[in-house]
């Protein structure tokens, strides 16, 4: 399995401009989650989804962001417009979910899209 | 750009030597934890895992510690290795579909 995969791995952007960052999910993996790590506030969960659906947007900074997730293999984190303050590292993981009393929570994160906005 | 950043604790460690890393969490409803492993410009790794009906989990040369009396849970590597030099983020999640609460992390630097 080639893992998570996020593209791209690299973005560099002015403000004021819309930023669109990508995941695949492992195949056969039933929930995702994005994730923004910055030095200032650490590893930060922005949205999952559990069987496509979002399931808590709470870590959702502000309007300016929306996440998609048309189908079970792809995932969009949307900004716009963007702004200085959104640089940051932006992680995608899935994993399989049962919800059970057995449930596991082994995350499987992606290599991570830089974000910079000028 | 940010002239303040999240200050990590960091724990220094002579190779060969046991790491220890510590964690305490708040939320006395937490059943299931987590350590994770990131290296850097990586995203972080799944060390080991372990129930709240559980006190303490084996893996290789990994060892979890729960204490659900202090919530507290420790991370003990034996015989520290350069490639164990990284950030360790312990996890805790309550209930099924909860979300996963992550720690600030630890920074080990293992000194050759």
């Amino acid at each position: 399995d080639a893992g998570v995969i996020q593209s791209p791995r690299h973005e560099v952007t002015e403000m004021g401009q819309e930023v669109t960052l990508r995941c695949k999910p492992i195949s056969g993996h039933n929930s995702l989650f994005w994730y923004r790590q910055t030095m200032m506030r650490g590893l930060e969960l922005l949205i999952y989804f559990n069987n496509n659906v979002p399931i808590d947007d709470s870590g959702m900074p502000e309007d300016r962001f929306s996440a998609k997730m048309p189908n079970a293999s792809f995932s969009t984190l949307k900004i716009q417009p963007s702004e200085p303050r959104d640089s940051a590292v932006y992680f995608c993981a899935s994993r399989q979910t049962s919800g059970g009393a057995l449930s596991t929570d082994t995350q499987y994160f992606g290599p991570g899209t830089r974000l910079t906005v000028l | 750009g940010e002239s303040v950043g999240l200050h990590l604790p960091t724990l220094s460690v002579q190779e060969g030597d046991n790491s220890i890393i510590n964690c305490a969490y708040s939320n006395s409803a937490s059943d299931y934890f987590i350590w994770y492993k990131q290296e850097s410009g990586k995203g972080p790794q799944f060390i080991i895992d372990i129930r709240s009906n559980m006190d303490k989990r084996q893996g290789q040369r990994v060892t979890v510690l729960l204490n659900k009396t202090v919530k507290h849970l420790s991370l003990q590597i034996a015989a520290t290795q350069p490639g164990d030099s990284a950030v360790y983020f312990c996890a805790e999640k309550a209930g099924g579909y909860q979300k996963v609460t992550f720690g600030t992390g630890t920074k080990l630097q293992v000194i050759p």
